[in-house]
């Protein structure tokens, strides 16, 4: 099976830009999860989507949002970019939280670069 | 509040000793404690995970270790190789809610 996509892998962007992140799931993988990854914040949990509904969110500003579709596939959206959005996006995979093996299995990330 | 609070944050270990990560959590309903492995440029990826009603779980030279009354569970690499040089997260989460993470543990394995 094909492990989680997420393009693009690395963007650069100025300042009050907005920002569209896409991930695919592995094939058959019903949740999808974004984390954001920062050296001095570690990951940081931003939304969970499962069966395209919004079913977690972390605590960060109205900024952040995502969707997902319903092949399962998921874009993450941040709108008026700021310098300390400047991470590596993560997103992550399972077959059905809760389900006995629901293990997360993440993408690559994409690396945003905010200047 | 940190739901999830690791220990070392950095770590180094000489070639065949063996590596411990620490973790700590707060919340008894998490039922399910995943350890995730992750290269610089890389996502994370599991490692080994355990849940709540055994106390230790081994896969190769990987062993969980689980005490549930304290709550507290923990990585042992033994054996540790250059190639394990990497950062280590652990995690936990409950029955359809998110995962919390800890804050990372950046092991050196010097040859």
């Amino acid at each position: 099976k094909a492990g989680v996509t997420q393009t693009p892998r690395y963007l650069i962007k100025t300042r009050g830009q907005q920002v569209t992140l896409s991930c695919s799931p592995i094939s058959g993988h019903r949740s999808v999860s974004w984390y954001q990854q920062t050296p001095g914040q570690g990951l940081q949990f931003l939304f969970e989507y499962f069966s395209e509904t919004q079913r977690n969110k972390g605590n960060f500003p109205g900024r952040f949002s995502g969707r997902q579709f319903s092949n399962s596939r998921s874009e993450m959206n941040v709108s008026t970019l700021e310098l300390g959005d400047s991470a590596l996006y993560l997103c992550a995979s399972s077959l059905d939280p809760g389900h006995d093996t629901d293990t997360q299995y993440f993408g690559p990330g994409t690396r945003l670069t905010v200047l | 509040q940190q739901q999830v609070k690791q220990s070392p944050q950095s770590l180094i270990v000489q070639k065949g000793g063996i590596s411990i990560i620490n973790c700590a959590y707060e919340n008894t309903a998490f039922d399910y404690f995943p350890w995730y492995q992750q290269f610089p440029g890389k996502g994370p990826a599991l490692l080994i995970a355990i849940r709540p009603d055994v106390s230790e779980k081994k896969e190769g030279r990987f062993t969980i270790s689980f005490n549930k009354s304290a709550k507290q569970f923990s990585l042992h690499i033994m054996d540790s190789q250059p190639g394990d040089s990497a950062t280590y997260f652990c995690a936990a989460s409950m029955y359809g809610n998110q995962f919390y993470f800890g804050t990372g543990t950046s092991l050196t394995v010097i040859p």
